[in-house]
Formats: C-alpha cells, structure tokens, sequence
C-alpha cells in the first residue's frame, strides 16, 4: 500500500539557519503531494502542495519539488524563524478526481532556537 | 470565512461509555473526512464522506464505530463501549473535490478513556 516515510525528528535550528525535512514516499500510480504543519495547540492547516513530477510547491519560505525519480519532496526553507517551530507532516493522495484519503508520515517537531 | 469547527475540543471518559463528537465543515464542501491520530504518529483515515454517502471505511474502523452525516452538513463520530486503546485525537477534515482534493483540518477533539 502507499506510504510516507519522514525524517526523524526532533529538530532543532538556530534562527537563520537552512532547514531540510526529508520525505519520501511509496505509492502506485502518481499521488499528489503535501505538506502540513501543526502550530502548538492548533490543527493541521495546509502549507504547500505539489501535483505531478518536478512540481514545486511553496508557501511563507519554505518549497518542496516532487521527484519522482527519487520518490521525494523534500521541505526546504532558507532562514528559519523562531514561529516556524512546529510539527511537519508529510502526506500523499491518490490523485485523480475521486475521494483522496490522505496517508501520513509521522510527523517531525522542529524547534527553532532564537 | 469560518473553518472547520469540532467539538467537544476535549473528552474524558470511563472504559465503556459512549462517545459522540461533531463536525462542522466548511459550508458548501461536499467532502468530509474523518482521521485519528496518536500521539507521536501522523493522522491515519478513518472514514469519508460525499455529502450525505459514506463512501469507503477504513479497517481501522471496528463496529463499535459509527459515522454519520444527515443532510450532508455536519457529521457525527459515535464509539459505543470505549476501551482504553481508543485514546486520540479524532480529526475531521473537509473538501469541495477537484484534483488534487485539498483537505481542510479541524481542531480536532482529544478523546481520554480512564
């Protein structure tokens, strides 16, 4: 079955610094890709989104590029903010115009230090 | 524009009660879905609906739960006789369809069983 697979988390950066949240996916066909975050205390609001191969979503900073030679998307964001400390989820549908259950990864806290 | 609404927010209970939360969804979206997550994993689908039709299930699913969605407005999630295990954050989420089916998140209710 489809699956994501994330980097383990806890992160923790410094202000400034580069993030990178590794993603990876297993899936038939060609699913759409996501990412969401959970602000502390808060639910899951989108963040970006990518719909086919070499796609790149983007949204506050941060792009991820579907590959599928490589079956990832990446999160990356250049300079970090101490409001973007938060957990990352990772997830994929199956595409199409049908009903498109998301599947997760499990998640990855990132902490921003100032 | 108000967003997806759940309540209770939070839930405590005693092994074997029943347990009913509400969705609201977005108005107009015809898509809604529900999903469970536990602490430290990413959601994982539970079930879904096309306005008033429950369309899929999952396994996760066991016959002590039940969903509805009268008049393909609100829903309800209803477990009978909880157990320990069914401890979580319950997650609705809705859609107004397309490719991809971009899912908007609700709070969530966090359900206890003591």
């Amino acid at each position: 079955g489809n699956s994501v697979t994330q980097m383990e988390g806890p992160v923790t950066l410094s202000e400034e610094a580069f993030l990178t949240i590794n993603c990876t996916y297993t899936a038939t066909g060609y699913p759409s890709l996501f990412w969401y975050v959970q602000y502390p205390g808060e639910g899951l609001q989108l963040l970006l989104k990518a719909t086919k191969a070499d796609d790149k979503g983007s949204n506050k900073g941060f792009e991820a590029t579907y590959r599928k030679e490589t079956t990832s998307f990446h999160l990356e964001k250049g300079s970090v903010q101490v409001s973007d400390s938060a957990v990352y989820f990772c997830a994929l549908s199956d595409g199409g115009q049908g009903a498109q259950k998301l599947v997760f990864g499990q998640g990855t806290r990132l902490t921003i230090n100032p | 524009d108000t967003g997806v609404s759940q309540n209770p927010r939070h839930k405590i209970t005693k092994r074997g009660q029943n347990v009913t939360f509400r969705c609201d969804p977005i108005s107009e979206h015809n898509r809604l879905y529900w999903y469970r997550q536990t602490l430290g994993q990413g959601p994982e689908f539970l079930t879904y609906f096309q306005n008033e039709a429950q369309l899929e299930k999952s396994r996760l699913l066991s016959d002590r739960f039940s969903a509805e969605r009268p008049k393909g407005s609100f829903s309800t999630l209803e477990i009978q006789r909880t157990e320990q295990g069914d401890s979580a954050m319950y997650l609705c989420a809705s859609s107004f369809g397309g490719a991809p089916d971009t899912q908007y998140f609700g709070p969530g209710t966090r359900l206890t069983v003591l």
